[in-house]
């Protein structure tokens, strides 16, 4: 059965720095999502991507992120500056088409900003 | 703003017993979609169920069944006959009908005790 996949699964960063999580979305899906889980937290909907635009995004999803899909397969999510509270685990996900109802989500990255 | 509340942080059943699950939600919108999503220990999230507000019929997936009050704004989770790998967390999610934002509660632990 096609899955969503993401990498890496845990991702150590310092302050500051710039870090890229990637996913692969199921292969014939047309909407991407980023959801992110701070510990002990609800999962919270950051951005939504189709057609190679941004068509929602929360106040999370500041100038600090960037989503990108640069191929046909991969689809990124990108904090340009790491604080320490993006330390979270960040779900990618994707869904079918307009009709489709389900988001599959991927196994999620642990992102810890030292 | 749309909200939506799990108040049960943990719950537990013994196999092949049944529990329920509660799950309220805020909103001002009449067409949206009501979800249960299920976290195993490997947090890859996965669809359990899923109900449309236009419809009355309650959704019912093999042990799984949902209780969905409109006027109250109440969509509990039933699984009937537990086992042990129903052991998970689960989310209740929240769609208006033409955006693409899921909402998520807080959660709730489920053990499944033998």
């Amino acid at each position: 059965e096609p899955e969503v996949t993401q990498t890496p699964s845990h991702q150590v960063t310092q302050m500051g720095q710039e870090v890229i999580l990637r996913c692969v979305p199921i292969s014939n899906h047309l909407y991407f999502y980023w959801y992110r889980q701070i510990l002990g937290q609800k999962v919270e909907f950051l951005v939504s991507f189709y057609n190679n635009e941004i068509s929602e995004k929360s106040e999370i999803f500041d100038d600090q992120f960037s989503v990108e899909r640069p191929d046909g397969s991969n689809f990124t999510l990108k904090i340009r500056s790491t604080k320490l509270e993006d330390s979270a685990m960040y779900f990618c996900a994707s869904r079918g088409d307009l009709r489709s109802y389900e988001q599959y989500f991927g196994p999620g990255t642990r992102l810890t900003v030292t | 703003a749309q909200t939506v509340t799990q108040s049960q942080p943990e719950m537990s059943v013994q196999e092949a017993e049944t529990v329920t699950l509660s799950c309220t939600y805020d909103t001002s919108e009449s067409d949206y979609y009501l979800f249960w999503y299920k976290q195993p220990p490997s947090r890859q999230m996965i669809l359990v169920i899923r109900q449309e507000a236009y419809k009355q019929q309650n959704a019912t997936e093999n042990r799984f069944s949902v209780n969905f009050q409109k006027a109250a704004k109440s969509f509990s989770l039933k699984i009937s006959d537990s086992q042990l790998g129903d052991a998970a967390m689960y989310f209740c999610a929240y769609r208006i009908y033409n955006t693409d934002k899921l909402i998520f509660g807080t959660g709730t632990r489920l053990q499944v005790f033998p």
